[in-house]
């Protein structure tokens, strides 16, 4: 079936310093997301990508979506402590609505 | 407020009772999804509606569970006969309907934490 790598695993970094993660997918995919979630809380959508090579922003967040259609990477420009959190990776494919989800990077921001 | 809304936020059950959560989706949106999530893992995808239609269902939805959508607008999902297996974060998600294609963002519910003692 589908899978998606996420990474890194989790990231501990100093307040100020900058993020990259992401995500490469065994198939093809034809949208990315990328959700947080905090402790009891659930995903919050950040970005939205729908086309193969586009990039966008959100503030700080900075996401693409790879030209191969099979990664995508997000990141976090002069990181600050509300930023802790997990960050998801999500892919759907063309043949289904359901999106298919990285296992997470834990982010912890030391002030 | 206007987003998903699921309840209760938490329900801790005995082994082999059932439990039914509810979920409200975004006025409009006419998709819905119901995904499980289990500590230190990301949601997996358990099935959807496209109004009151459920048109696809993951292997994870063993017949002891049952979704519902039965006007096309809040839903429902019970497990019956609850394992400790069951345990886990229930997540509902709702996106909108856009003409020309599938590209459509999805909104999560803050879930229901189902405990099974």
């Amino acid at each position: 079936g589908q899978q998606l790598n996420q990474s890194p695993q989790s990231m501990f970094i100093q307040e100020g310093e900058d993020v990259s993660m992401n995500c490469t997918s065994s198939s093809i995919f034809n949208t990315w997301l990328w959700y947080k979630q905090e402790p009891g809380e659930g995903p919050v959508l950040l970005i939205a990508l729908y086309k193969a090579g586009e990039l966008t922003s959100n503030g700080r967040l900075t996401a693409q979506f790879g030209i191969t259609r099979k990664d995508s990477f997000l990141n976090i420009s002069a990181s600050i402590p509300s930023d802790v959190g997990i960050y998801f990776c999500a892919g759907r494919a063309d043949s289904s609505y359901k999106l298919i989800f990285g296992s997470g990077t834990r982010l912890l921001v030391r002030p | 407020d206007t987003g998903v809304s699921q309840n209760p936020r938490h329900k801790i059950t005995k082994r082999g009772q059932n439990v039914t959560f509810r979920c409200d989706p975004i006025s409009e949106h006419n998709r819905l999804y119901w995904y499980r999530q289990t500590l230190g893992q990301g949601p997996e995808f358990l099935t959807y509606f496209q109004n009151e239609a459920q048109l696809e269902k993951s292997r994870l939805l063993s017949d002891r569970f049952s979704a519902e959508r039965p006007k096309g607008s809040f839903s429902t999902l019970e497990i019956q006969r609850t394992e400790q297996g069951d345990s886990a974060m229930y997540l509902c998600a709702s996106s909108p309907h856009r003409d020309g294609g599938m590209n459509t963002e999805a909104f999560f519910g803050q879930g229901t934490r189902l405990t099974v003692v």
